[in-house]
Formats: structure tokens, C-alpha cells, sequence
């Protein structure tokens, strides 16, 4: 089966940096997603990683290693705004298969 | 431009009776995907289009649920006889064929009374 795991919730300050971690089993890999997702609203996608290693855009960078089925996702400069779910995903073939989510609080 | 746009936002059932779920993609946009996404969960792939074809159908839950896309643009997602169960936020998304990003819809929340 497929298995897509994050942490539940994180909390972390104003202006300070965070690492989310996703650890995958899949059947087939055709590369792995970050989607934030603000309460009520669609996802947004904020980067894609294939092959391994970091793929930095502004204050989001995403590392990837496929050989230990593990990706991060690294928000820098962390704003209020930043307060969402943070999903990973990863595609297998024509399907994407996500994780539970991680909510981010970010506190002043 | 116009983004992904879904019809109705909100949808209230009873049970046993028959939706219909709508997804405008973006303009050329080849694939779209329909989601089924519960609360405090993330998003569970339901089918993929590439234009018209349904090339992957194999996370719809049951035989109740049924999508189509018969001019390659515009989607439907149709539940019958709906359940409690299926209550739940459906998400559209789309992307084009060089480009992985998926574009998401607001989603359609639907309520099973």
C-alpha cells in the first residue's frame, strides 16, 4: 500500500525557521509535492522535487532523498501568515498520494 | 487569468438522494484530478482525466460514484444514491502535460443529512 507520513502539528515564532518532514513508502515514485493549505481554502502548490536533493524559492526550500523515502520542507523568516496545513504528496503513475497534513502555528 | 472553478461550494443531501459535482479547469489544461478530501485529512485521489479519457478511476470508493468529462474540458462528478459517508470537501484540480504543478479549485463541501 501507500504511506505518506508528517507530523500532525508543529508550532514555531515569528520570524524564526521550521523543518517539516515527510517520510514515504509508495509503489512507484514520479516525484514528490509541498502543498500549503490555509483552513477553508484549496491547496496551493509551493515546490516539487524529483531528483534528490535541495530546490530553494525564497523563504520555502524542499530536500528530497529518495533512496530513504524522505523529504522536508524548510520555511525560513517565518511570518504569521505562514499559520496553515502543509501537505506532502507524492506521485505514483497517475496518482497522487497525500499525507494527513501538518499544521503549522506560528506564534509572535 | 481564471483559475480552477467548482460548482456549487456548498451542497446539502439527504440521503439517497443524487448529486452532481462541477469543475471548470483552466483553459488547456489536459489533466484534471478530482479529490475527496475529509476534515482534518489530506486530499484522497478519486480519478484522473487526460482530455476526455479516464485513464485512472481506481480510487472512486464505490460503484456510486461515477466522472466524466466528455469534451476534454469541463467535469463532472456524480454521486447517487448518496451516503453520510460521503461527506466530505471534493477538490478539482488540473494541470498541463508539462508542467507538474496541480492547480486546485475551491471545492464543493458536500453534507449528507
Amino acid at each position: 500500500g501507500q504511506n505518506i507520513d508528517q507530523p500532525t502539528e508543529m508550532t514555531a515564532t515569528e520570524g524564526a525557521i521550521v523543518q517539516i518532514n515527510c517520510t514515504y513508502q509508495t509503489s512507484g515514485f514520479n516525484g514528490l509535492f509541498w502543498y500549503q493549505q490555509h483552513a477553508g481554502e484549496a491547496p496551493t502548490f509551493l515546490s516539487y522535487n524529483v531528483l534528490d536533493g535541495l530546490e530553494e524559492k525564497g523563504r520555502f526550500s524542499s530536500f528530497l532523498s529518495r533512496s530513504k523515502g524522505y523529504s522536508y520542507l524548510l520555511l525560513k523568516e517565518l511570518q504569521m501568515k505562514d499559520s496553515a496545513s502543509y501537505l506532502c504528496a507524492v506521485r505514483s503513475k497517475n496518482q497522487f498520494y497525500f499525507g494527513t497534513g501538518t499544521s503549522l502555528t506560528v506564534i509572535p | 487569468g481564471a483559475g480552477v472553478s467548482q460548482s456549487p461550494r456548498y451542497k446539502v443531501a439527504k440521503r439517497g438522494q443524487d448529486v452532481a459535482l462541477r469543475c471548470d479547469p483552466i483553459s488547456g489544461h489536459v489533466s484534471l484530478f478530482w479529490y475527496q478530501q475529509a476534515l482534518g485529512q489530506g486530499p484522497e485521489f478519486l480519478t484522473y482525466f487526460q482530455n476526455e479519457a479516464q485513464l485512472d478511476k481506481s480510487g472512486l470508493p464505490s460503484d456510486r460514484f461515477f466522472a466524466e468529462r466528455p469534451e476534454g474540458s469541463v467535469s463532472t462528478l456524480k454521486i447517487q444514491r448518496t451516503q453520510q459517508e460521503d461527506s466530505a470537501v471534493y477538490l478539482c484540480a488540473s494541470s498541463t502535460t508539462r508542467n507538474h504543478e496541480q492547480f486546485f479549485g475551491p471545492g464543493t463541501r458536500l453534507t449528507v443529512l
